[in-house]
């Protein structure tokens, strides 16, 4: 099994719909993170989360929200999701120790929105 | 601003040559850094890292550079194989202990039979 499991790996989806992306892992990290990828821009941090506790923007939040249901589990939302959310989606993990760390990621998710 | 970026987007190898992936960075607080590869339909997958009080570490066939001077980051890869065909991308801790990993853009390395 995938220590870290993202659902659903593929998803098509009407503009102005909710959306929710869901994340799970094994790796007892207290770190996770929601990052996209678009064709030639890399991949740009969503949101994070440091703790159950914890909830940070990242650098593209706008349009998204997250919910830290439990150490294991962060879930991304599209509140009502428009066409440029169109991508490649990866929940990423890590460890709590300091700032040398390899981040983990999910196999992604890829949405579509139409 | 911070930035992380590749200075080839696409780089082409015959089997067996060695393979240089480059990257320049802008945050000179960027302490650690490391390197991902990504084949086609999969996850970023870890190859190797570095901290910035280092400027060389080696690997399995692979070897980071890091030269803080001019904020230059290098993946050296030995003995290229098909299988090392992919998407390579470099990534920064631009957040110190709150950990934040900044990536590149990517290059594709095609390893030519």
């Amino acid at each position: 099994d995938a220590d870290v499991t993202q659902t659903p790996r593929n998803r098509i989806t009407k503009t102005g719909k909710r959306i929710m992306l869901e994340c799970s892992q094994t790796k007892g990290h207290d770190r996770m993170y929601w990052y996209r990828q678009d064709p030639g821009l890399g991949l740009r941090l969503i949101y994070y989360s440091f703790d159950v506790k914890d909830i940070n923007k990242g650098e593209i939040s706008d349009g998204y929200s997250v919910s830290r249901q439990a150490q294991a589990k962060f879930s991304l939302s599209l509140e009502s999701a428009i066409p440029n959310q169109t991508a490649l989606y990866f929940c990423a993990t890590s460890a709590t120790s300091g700032s040398s760390s390899e981040a983990f990621f999910g196999q992604g998710t890829r949405l579509t929105v139409v | 601003g911070e930035s992380v970026g590749l200075h080839l987007p696409t780089l082409s190898v015959q089997e067996g040559d060695n393979s240089i992936i480059n990257c320049a960075y802008s945050n000179s607080a960027s302490d650690y850094f490391i390197w991902y590869k990504q084949e086609s339909g999969k996850g970023p997958q870890f190859i190797i890292d570095i901290r910035s009080n280092m400027d060389k570490r080696q690997g399995q066939r692979v070897t980071v550079l890091l030269n803080k001077t001019v904020k230059h980051l290098s993946l050296q890869i030995a003995a290229t194989q098909p299988g090392d065909s992919a998407v390579y991308f470099c990534a920064e801790n631009s957040g110190g202990s709150n950990y934040k990993l900044t990536f590149g853009k990517g290059t594709l390395l095609t390893v030519n039979p």
